[in-house]
């Protein structure tokens, strides 16, 4: 596809679960980045990954929050023993190459995520 | 640490009414500062970047200007299809986020 796809698109999950979410890049995009947006709030970054580097987890929130990166392909974002204030919808976003001169990220439509 | 903060955080014009939304930052070492729109149940969708003191960008109704504190995004005569919320972000060590200007403009 031309765009970023996340799925899935909405997760509802019992307090306590783990799941995981995932994200497929636009191809030849070497930088991926994950935000949280709670309800009316701005995007909370979380983590991001370019190319082989380490990435860079500042944002994670707690040791339940995870996330992965194949190359420069596909991720996965995984919370353990999920929380209600968990509750958000999971952007995830890619650019050619972060902190390039011109750098535009290109976001997916976001999973939205519902823990009861 | 970085900042950006956003006001206001909701504004509601007639169609045709222009107005700006301003976005306030403090960061240490500006490599850029992004204007994005999104619509409900969508992700952020890029708008403008500006670089410099001065520099200004356009689309269609709507212009970014940039100084050295701020950011406004100028919206001119808008129209219905403007509602949306409308994200600014500033990229220093890392791409920071405000709150947003959530945008109705009624017919």
């Amino acid at each position: 596809g031309a765009g970023v796809s996340q799925s899935p698109s909405n997760k509802v999950t019992e307090k306590g679960k783990d799941v995981e979410l995932r994200c497929d890049p636009i191809s030849g995009h070497t930088a991926l980045y994950w935000y949280r947006q709670r309800l009316g709030q701005g995007l909370e970054f979380l983590i991001y990954f370019q190319g082989n580097s380490a990435p860079d987890k500042s944002g994670l929130p707690s040791d339940r929050f995870s996330a992965e990166r194949t190359g420069e392909s596909v991720s996965t974002l995984t919370i353990q023993r999920t929380q209600q204030e968990d509750s958000a919808v999971y952007l995830c976003a890619s650019s050619f190459l972060r902190g390039a001169p011109n750098e535009k990220l290109f976001f997916g439509s976001g999973t939205q995520l519902s823990v009861l | 640490e970085d900042q950006v903060t956003q006001s206001p955080e909701a504004l509601r014009l007639q169609e045709g009414e222009s107005s700006s939304l301003n976005c306030s930052y403090t960061v240490s070492g500006l490599r850029g500062l992004f204007w994005y729109r999104q619509d409900p149940g969508k992700g952020p969708e890029f708008l403008f970047t500006l670089y410099s003191a001065g520099e200004e960008k356009e689309k269609e109704r709507l212009k970014a200007t940039l100084t050295k504190k701020e950011s406004f995004l100028h919206i001119t005569a808008p129209k219905p299809e403007d509602s949306a919320t409308y994200l600014c972000a500033v990229q220093g060590n890392d791409m920071r986020f405000g709150a947003g200007t959530r945008l109705t403009v009624k017919p």
